[in-house]
């Protein structure tokens, strides 16, 4: 079955670093657009950045742009979130998600389990 | 960025009621919406995309409706387990966006 695996969350201070990584299994990778989505403590939903199916395209939320890249690894089965210059308003649970294309539509059918960045000195 | 205002944020209900949630946005998207349940400690779940269509496995007391702007949740007759939060999302065009959220509780 389809599984999306978290890893790389944490606590990290304003202006460093952090990598998310999700590591995909049960489907194949090549073929789906890969999402990051992430909700603040006690907050709504955000969608944060895409990467198609093959790599070539990427598109970000402007709170974001310029700060995070999205990239995948299509011989790890993984989609990455490189994080830079980190705010404490980035505070938040950050999921993966995989998207399905079908006939008159498009949704998310899979979710990573969702891994906390904390950025907070 | 196109932006979604979505009605209620917050809901009281009773088990058996029926319920409606809307959403609306700045520009028309189509029919390029879904709705998505999470309850507390979990993920999200999409239950309908393209406005009306049901995801595989979700009960048929969920309906959506509505294209251009406006856009409806429906459910028929409320279930214990269906007290959650629930968003709306365009994906007509990047970036993607959600609603601020409506928590349905128990009255």
């Amino acid at each position: 079955q389809v599984q999306l695996l978290q890893s790389g969350g944490g606590v990290v201070q304003p202006g460093r670093s952090l990598r998310l990584s999700c590591a995909t299994s049960g489907f194949t990778f090549s073929n789906y657009g890969m999402h990051w989505v992430r909700q603040a403590p006690g907050k709504g939903l955000e969608w944060v950045a895409v990467v198609s199916h093959d790599g070539s395209h990427t598109y970000y939320a402007d709170s974001v742009k310029g700060r995070f890249t999205i990239s995948r690894d299509s011989s790890k089965n993984t989609v990455y979130l490189q994080m830079e210059s980190l705010r404490p308003e980035d505070t938040a649970v950050y999921y993966c998600a995989k998207i399905t294309a079908v006939a008159g539509g498009r949704y998310f059918d899979s979710w990573g389990q969702g891994a906390l960045v904390t950025v907070s000195s | 960025a196109i932006q979604m205002t979505q009605s209620p944020s917050s809901l009281s209900a009773s088990v058996g009621d029926r319920v409606t949630i809307t959403c609306r946005a700045s520009q028309g998207i189509s029919d390029e919406l879904g709705w998505v349940q999470q309850k507390p400690g979990s993920g999200p779940k999409v239950l309908i995309y393209a406005a009306s269509t049901l995801q595989s496995g979700v009960p048929s007391r969920f309906s959506g409706s509505g294209s251009g702007t406006d856009f409806t949740l429906t459910i028929s007759s409320l279930q214990p387990e269906d007290f959650a939060t629930y968003y709306c999302l365009q994906d007509y065009n990047y970036p993607y966006t959600f609603g601020q959220g409506t928590k349905l509780e128990i009255k």
